[in-house]
């Protein structure tokens, strides 16, 4: 069972189009990030969030931190072939030797 | 900084023989991570180290895994016997906290015949 629970898994769309995936867990996190993989490469950080309530815009990505700091979502607004990828969000403890939890991730392919 | 840096890029090995995996973490950072991917399990934590020092390999799968970071700037994970399961891409990560940013190498793309 992951501690972080994304979804959908798997996303197919066309070009221009909008949409939301989502990352889920029962747990409260400190912090929780975004990354993005693209093939053949490493994850990068997209955004951190660490308020509760807390929005970030990244261009036409929109973040936001669930009230209670155990969900989050992603929004693409007018989705490109560029944003094509595997989307991962990782959950933050804070204090002692606790690591950051990452979710399976949602693949996302944008067609033209 | 050139980033967190992994060697080789692609292994392709019989089974039975054993493989190593290199990584250089960022310059500073005292954290590093070895995770494995498939899209069977995802992104999978196998060990990972603080200051050197090893704080939880619960992740490794079996015995024929090991990993050691014998100074600040150097890491590697031993596969030995390696197995055709064990094919995935190996990637190496680290960050200058535990749970801070996680800068991921370009991982090692692992293939045993």
């Amino acid at each position: 069972t992951q501690l972080l629970e994304q979804s959908p898994q798997f996303l197919s769309i066309q070009e221009g189009e909008n949409l939301t995936v989502y990352c889920n867990s029962s747990s409260v996190f400190s912090s929780l990030q975004w990354y993005r993989q693209e093939p053949g490469e490493g994850p990068v950080l997209l955004v951190t969030v660490v308020t509760g309530g807390e929005v970030k815009k990244l261009k036409r990505l929109t973040f936001q931190f669930g009230d209670a700091r155990k969900d989050s979502s992603l929004h693409i607004t007018a989705a490109q072939p560029g944003d094509t990828g595997l989307y991962l969000c990782a959950g933050a403890f804070s204090g002692g030797y606790n690591k950051l939890i990452f979710g399976a991730g949602t693949r996302l392919a944008v067609h033209p | 900084d050139a980033g967190v840096i992994q060697s080789p890029r692609h292994e392709v090995t019989e089974m039975g023989q054993e493989v190593t995996l290199r990584c250089k973490p960022i310059s500073g950072h005292n954290s590093l991570f070895w995770y494995r991917q498939t899209m069977m399990r995802g992104l999978e934590l196998l060990i990972y180290f603080n200051n050197n020092v090893p704080i939880d390999d619960s992740g490794m799968p079996e015995d024929r895994f090991s990993a050691k970071m014998p100074n600040a700037s150097f890491s590697t994970l031993k596969i030995q016997p390696s197995e055709p399961r064990d094919s995935a891409v190996y990637f190496c990560a680290s960050s200058l906290l535990l749970n801070t940013e996680a800068f991921f190498g370009q991982g090692t793309r692992l293939t045993v015949v």
